[in-house]
Parts: C-alpha cells; structure tokens; sequence
C-alpha cells in the first residue's frame, strides 16, 4: 500500500530552537513536496523536489530549507524558528502519470 | 465556490440530500483534481477530471469540468454523515507544481 510517513506527527519548540520535519515514501516516486497548512489559507507549497539534491522553491520558501539526498526521504528544515511557523506541515509525493500529491498525515509545529 | 483570495466555503446539509461545489482556477490546466480532507487527516484524492472530459463519476460522486470559464464542481449524491469533511480542488501549472484552493467544508447533519 503507498504511503507516506511524516514523522514526528506533533512537535513542540520554542522561538529561536532549529526545527527538523522528516518525511519518507517507499513507493520511490521522483517528485516530493512540502505544504503548511494555516486555517483560511489553504494549502501554500514551501518546496518541490523532483529528485535526489534537485529541489525547487515554492511559493513561501522564506525561512525554510530542504535536504533529499535519497530518493526515499525529504527533510523540511526551520533554522531558528519563528512563531509565525507554527502551522501544520504536509509531506507529498507525486502520484501517478499527473504527478498528483499523494500527502501524509501531517506535523503540527507549534513555536511558542 | 473556492480559489483565489475567497475565504473558506462552508456548507451544511441534510443526510439524504445532495450537494455540489464549485471551483474556479486562474491558469490553464489540462487537469482537476479533487481532494477531501477528514479532521486531522492528509487530504486524500478523491476524483480527477481531464480536459478532454466534461463530466467524470465514481460512485456518489461526479465532477464537471468547463475549460472555457476555467471552473469545475464537485457533487455529492445522497450525502451521508460520513462525507463530512474539508473538499479542495487542485490544479497543476507549471512542472509538476500543484496549487489548491482554499478549499468548502462539508458537514452531513443526521
């Protein structure tokens, strides 16, 4: 069955702490990306990768960066977090020949 | 209906009855998808339609899509308490980018 494995699902830190989100697939889909989720906002694309270290920026990529040097995992990374990140975290692969988002349960950040 | 700088759509309907939402999307796609997305849950594709496509199925839904004034619905048919969730459209522009809509929050009232 695909699936798609954040990881971990609820993460507290404080302003200022670095923020690691990892995410896994074991269906070895090339394309990968990063949501966050705010209420009244939808879903805003942070980073897209279409494979090993070739990633591209979003919409909102400010304050974040990313690491995939396997094709398996896709790590979201906040340097100094801001309380403005708090926010619920998508992890995604692309599916099928549209390459539709295949999402995982999510990681709910807060940054206090 | 959904997209843009529109605020989240929320309906609320009878167990039984039958619902339809609306998107509209700002670019060309050749495909919308169709997501829902339970409380505390990934969103989950639900239905795709193709350009190439005026009216999709799959079960009690259907979707439609009219590519000359770029927007698409979703319809529910004989709604039960277990459709109760969050309904985004989502279109691909560009290489692989996908952009959703803000999305039209469902609840089923028994």
């Amino acid at each position: 069955d695909m699936k798609v494995t954040q990881m971990p699902r609820y993460l507290i830190k404080r302003m200022g702490e670095n923020v690691l989100l990892e995410c896994g697939q074991d269906m070895s889909h090339e394309t990968m990306y990063w949501y966050r989720q705010d209420p009244g906002l939808g879903l805003q694309l942070i980073y897209i990768s279409y494979d090993v270290d070739s990633n591209s920026e979003g919409d909102i990529p400010k304050g974040y960066r990313v690491s995939r040097k396997k094709r398996e995992h896709f790590s979201l990374i906040l340097d100094s977090a801001k309380t403005n990140q708090t926010s619920v975290y998508f992890c995604a692969t692309g599916q099928g020949c549209n390459q539709a988002p295949l999402f995982g349960e999510g990681t709910r950040l807060s940054v206090l | 209906s959904q997209w843009g700088e529109e605020n989240l759509q929320a309906l609320s309907i009878q167990e039984g009855e039958d619902v339809t939402m609306n998107c509209s999307y700002k670019t060309y796609t050749t495909v919308v998808h169709w997501y829902r997305q339970d409380s505390g849950r990934g969103p989950a594709l639900i239905i795709l339609i193709r350009s190439n496509e005026r009216e999709k199925r799959s079960g009690r839904l259907r979707a439609t899509l009219d590519t000359s004034s770029q927007s698409s619905s979703l319809s529910i048919t004989a709604a039960q308490c277990e459709d109760t969730a969050v309904y985004f459209c989502a279109t691909r522009t560009g290489y692989q980018n996908f952009y959703f809509g803000k999305g039209t929050s469902l609840t089923v009232i028994p």
